[in-house]
Protein backbone atom coordinates (compact mmCIF):
# COMPACT_ATOMS: atom_id res chain seq x y z
CA UNK A 1 0.00 0.00 0.00
CA UNK A 2 2.15 2.85 -1.34
CA UNK A 3 -0.67 6.05 0.05
CA UNK A 4 -0.02 9.14 -1.84
CA UNK A 5 2.69 9.14 -4.36
CA UNK A 6 3.83 12.32 -5.86
CA UNK A 7 6.63 12.38 -9.31
CA UNK A 8 8.71 13.72 -9.77
CA UNK A 9 9.96 14.78 -6.32
CA UNK A 10 12.18 17.54 -7.79
CA UNK A 11 12.32 19.39 -11.10
CA UNK A 12 13.95 22.62 -12.36
CA UNK A 13 12.27 24.72 -15.45
CA UNK A 14 12.82 27.14 -17.22
CA UNK A 15 10.69 30.14 -17.53
CA UNK A 16 8.03 29.19 -20.47
CA UNK A 17 8.83 25.75 -20.12
CA UNK A 18 5.61 23.09 -19.08
CA UNK A 19 5.39 19.92 -17.23
CA UNK A 20 2.68 18.15 -14.98
CA UNK A 21 2.91 16.90 -11.84
CA UNK A 22 1.15 13.69 -11.07
CA UNK A 23 -0.60 12.55 -7.75
CA UNK A 24 -1.34 9.09 -7.26
CA UNK A 25 -3.69 7.72 -4.43
CA UNK A 26 -4.01 4.03 -3.92
CA UNK A 27 -6.66 3.83 -1.18
CA UNK A 28 -9.43 4.48 -3.07
CA UNK A 29 -10.29 8.33 -2.29
CA UNK A 30 -12.92 10.62 -3.53
CA UNK A 31 -11.40 13.91 -2.41
CA UNK A 32 -7.64 14.83 -3.64
CA UNK A 33 -5.85 18.12 -3.27
CA UNK A 34 -2.75 20.01 -4.84
CA UNK A 35 -1.23 22.86 -1.99
CA UNK A 36 1.69 24.83 -2.42
CA UNK A 37 3.37 25.41 -0.01
CA UNK A 38 6.16 28.73 0.13
CA UNK A 39 7.70 30.66 3.47
CA UNK A 40 5.77 31.73 5.60
CA UNK A 41 2.67 31.10 3.73
CA UNK A 42 1.50 27.71 5.48
CA UNK A 43 -0.44 25.49 2.73
CA UNK A 44 -2.17 27.54 -0.04
CA UNK A 45 -4.78 25.31 -2.19
CA UNK A 46 -4.74 25.53 -5.88
CA UNK A 47 -7.03 22.66 -6.87
CA UNK A 48 -9.26 20.07 -5.77
CA UNK A 49 -11.31 17.44 -6.96
CA UNK A 50 -14.55 15.73 -5.16
CA UNK A 51 -14.31 12.74 -7.50
CA UNK A 52 -13.13 11.58 -10.92
CA UNK A 53 -13.70 14.02 -13.64
CA UNK A 54 -14.42 16.95 -11.53
CA UNK A 55 -12.22 20.09 -10.71
CA UNK A 56 -12.57 22.90 -8.54
CA UNK A 57 -10.67 26.34 -7.91
CA UNK A 58 -8.85 26.67 -4.33
CA UNK A 59 -7.03 29.60 -3.32
CA UNK A 60 -4.40 30.37 -5.84
CA UNK A 61 -5.24 28.71 -9.18
CA UNK A 62 -3.65 31.08 -11.76
CA UNK A 63 -1.19 29.83 -13.84
CA UNK A 64 -1.92 26.28 -12.90
CA UNK A 65 -4.43 23.61 -14.95
CA UNK A 66 -5.60 20.03 -12.93
CA UNK A 67 -7.46 16.98 -14.73
CA UNK A 68 -9.03 13.98 -12.58
CA UNK A 69 -9.50 11.76 -15.92
CA UNK A 70 -9.14 8.39 -13.52
CA UNK A 71 -10.16 8.57 -9.76
CA UNK A 72 -6.63 7.24 -8.51
CA UNK A 73 -4.62 10.16 -9.91
CA UNK A 74 -4.86 13.86 -9.81
CA UNK A 75 -2.76 15.94 -12.55
CA UNK A 76 -0.90 19.64 -11.78
CA UNK A 77 -0.12 21.42 -14.80
CA UNK A 78 1.92 24.21 -15.33
CA UNK A 79 1.40 25.79 -18.96
CA UNK A 80 4.19 28.07 -18.63
CA UNK A 81 6.29 28.54 -15.50
CA UNK A 82 7.25 31.73 -13.95
CA UNK A 83 9.66 31.91 -10.94
CA UNK A 84 6.58 32.69 -8.81
CA UNK A 85 5.72 29.15 -9.18
CA UNK A 86 9.16 27.89 -7.41
CA UNK A 87 7.42 26.02 -4.63
CA UNK A 88 7.02 22.68 -2.88
CA UNK A 89 3.69 21.34 -4.00
CA UNK A 90 1.83 19.06 -1.96
CA UNK A 91 -0.86 16.47 -3.01
CA UNK A 92 -3.47 15.10 -0.49
CA UNK A 93 -6.38 12.70 -0.53
CA UNK A 94 -9.04 11.95 1.73
CA UNK A 95 -12.23 9.33 1.87
CA UNK A 96 -14.29 11.97 2.36
CA UNK A 97 -12.36 15.02 5.04
CA UNK A 98 -15.54 15.91 7.16
CA UNK A 99 -15.03 12.58 8.57
CA UNK A 100 -11.56 11.79 7.78
CA UNK A 101 -7.99 13.12 7.69
CA UNK A 102 -5.28 13.68 4.61
CA UNK A 103 -3.08 11.70 3.50
CA UNK A 104 -0.43 13.20 2.14
CA UNK A 105 2.31 12.86 -0.29
CA UNK A 106 6.14 13.59 0.08
CA UNK A 107 6.03 16.74 -1.98
CA UNK A 108 7.33 17.47 -4.81
CA UNK A 109 10.26 20.74 -5.42
CA UNK A 110 10.07 22.84 -8.54
CA UNK A 111 12.26 25.32 -9.75
CA UNK A 112 11.66 27.63 -11.87
CA UNK A 113 14.66 29.73 -13.39
CA UNK B 1 -12.30 31.58 -0.14
CA UNK B 2 -12.20 32.04 3.31
CA UNK B 3 -9.50 33.45 6.34
CA UNK B 4 -8.40 30.47 8.56
CA UNK B 5 -6.22 32.74 11.22
CA UNK B 6 -3.77 30.68 13.76
CA UNK B 7 -2.02 32.20 16.82
CA UNK B 8 0.59 32.93 17.78
CA UNK B 9 2.66 32.47 14.60
CA UNK B 10 5.29 31.01 16.27
CA UNK B 11 6.74 30.69 20.27
CA UNK B 12 9.23 29.23 21.99
CA UNK B 13 9.01 27.67 25.42
CA UNK B 14 10.83 25.32 27.85
CA UNK B 15 10.82 21.73 28.27
CA UNK B 16 8.17 20.92 30.70
CA UNK B 17 5.84 23.76 29.76
CA UNK B 18 2.29 23.55 28.55
CA UNK B 19 1.58 25.92 26.18
CA UNK B 20 -2.08 26.26 23.32
CA UNK B 21 -2.40 28.06 20.15
CA UNK B 22 -5.69 28.83 18.39
CA UNK B 23 -6.85 28.66 15.07
CA UNK B 24 -10.02 30.74 14.52
CA UNK B 25 -12.65 30.13 11.00
CA UNK B 26 -15.74 31.27 9.93
CA UNK B 27 -18.46 30.03 11.99
CA UNK B 28 -20.58 29.51 9.00
CA UNK B 29 -21.10 26.20 6.29
CA UNK B 30 -18.69 24.76 8.85
CA UNK B 31 -18.07 20.63 8.13
CA UNK B 32 -14.84 19.92 9.86
CA UNK B 33 -11.75 21.09 11.45
CA UNK B 34 -8.24 18.85 10.81
CA UNK B 35 -5.49 19.71 13.12
CA UNK B 36 -1.98 18.49 11.47
CA UNK B 37 1.64 18.39 12.76
CA UNK B 38 4.26 19.14 10.08
CA UNK B 39 8.32 18.25 11.20
CA UNK B 40 10.49 20.24 8.52
CA UNK B 41 11.24 18.27 5.28
CA UNK B 42 8.37 15.86 6.06
CA UNK B 43 4.56 15.68 5.09
CA UNK B 44 2.37 16.61 7.18
CA UNK B 45 0.70 14.18 10.01
CA UNK B 46 -3.09 14.30 10.86
CA UNK B 47 -3.96 14.94 14.65
CA UNK B 48 -7.29 15.43 15.08
CA UNK B 49 -10.29 15.95 12.31
CA UNK B 50 -13.44 17.41 14.42
CA UNK B 51 -16.67 18.10 13.79
CA UNK B 52 -19.14 18.51 16.60
CA UNK B 53 -19.38 21.43 18.56
CA UNK B 54 -17.98 21.24 21.40
CA UNK B 55 -16.01 18.30 20.93
CA UNK B 56 -12.59 17.41 22.73
CA UNK B 57 -9.95 14.90 21.33
CA UNK B 58 -6.56 13.84 23.30
CA UNK B 59 -4.22 12.14 21.39
CA UNK B 60 -1.30 11.55 24.25
CA UNK B 61 -0.37 15.11 25.59
CA UNK B 62 -1.52 16.66 23.01
CA UNK B 63 -5.53 18.11 23.29
CA UNK B 64 -7.91 20.21 20.98
CA UNK B 65 -11.26 21.84 21.84
CA UNK B 66 -13.51 22.98 19.29
CA UNK B 67 -16.30 25.73 19.11
CA UNK B 68 -18.12 25.92 15.73
CA UNK B 69 -21.03 28.53 17.12
CA UNK B 70 -17.42 31.23 17.86
CA UNK B 71 -15.62 29.44 15.22
CA UNK B 72 -12.50 28.56 16.96
CA UNK B 73 -10.51 25.65 18.41
CA UNK B 74 -7.58 25.36 20.87
CA UNK B 75 -4.34 22.63 20.62
CA UNK B 76 -2.99 22.06 23.95
CA UNK B 77 0.49 20.52 24.85
CA UNK B 78 1.10 19.23 28.09
CA UNK B 79 4.61 19.21 29.52
CA UNK B 80 6.27 19.89 25.90
CA UNK B 81 9.11 18.11 24.76
CA UNK B 82 11.56 18.87 21.98
CA UNK B 83 10.03 16.09 20.16
CA UNK B 84 6.97 18.12 19.82
CA UNK B 85 8.58 20.93 18.13
CA UNK B 86 7.12 21.94 14.42
CA UNK B 87 4.14 23.70 12.68
CA UNK B 88 1.30 22.80 14.21
CA UNK B 89 -1.28 23.61 11.04
CA UNK B 90 -5.62 23.83 11.75
CA UNK B 91 -7.61 23.37 8.40
CA UNK B 92 -11.45 24.37 8.50
CA UNK B 93 -13.90 22.15 6.07
CA UNK B 94 -16.69 24.49 4.11
CA UNK B 95 -16.18 23.81 0.51
CA UNK B 96 -12.60 23.21 0.30
CA UNK B 97 -10.40 22.12 2.83
CA UNK B 98 -8.57 25.20 3.44
CA UNK B 99 -5.24 25.94 6.05
CA UNK B 100 -4.11 28.62 8.77
CA UNK B 101 -0.48 29.29 7.83
CA UNK B 102 0.47 27.88 11.75
CA UNK B 103 1.90 27.93 14.27
CA UNK B 104 5.56 27.27 14.88
CA UNK B 105 6.49 25.62 18.07
CA UNK B 106 10.33 25.25 19.63
CA UNK B 107 10.77 23.56 22.62
CA UNK B 108 14.22 24.03 24.25
CA UNK B 109 15.98 21.41 26.54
Amino acid sequence: NAGVTQTPKFRVLKTGQSMTLLCAQDMNHEYMYWYRQDPGMGLRLIHYSVGEGTTAKGEVPDGYNVSRLKKQNFLLGLESAAPSQTSVYFCASVSAANTGELFFGEGSRLTVL
Amino acid sequence: ILNVEQSPQSLHVQEGDSTNFTCSFPSSNFYALHWYRWETAKSPEALFVMTLNGDEKKKGRISATLNTKEGYSYLYIKGSQPEDSATYLCAFLGTALIFGKGTTLSVSS
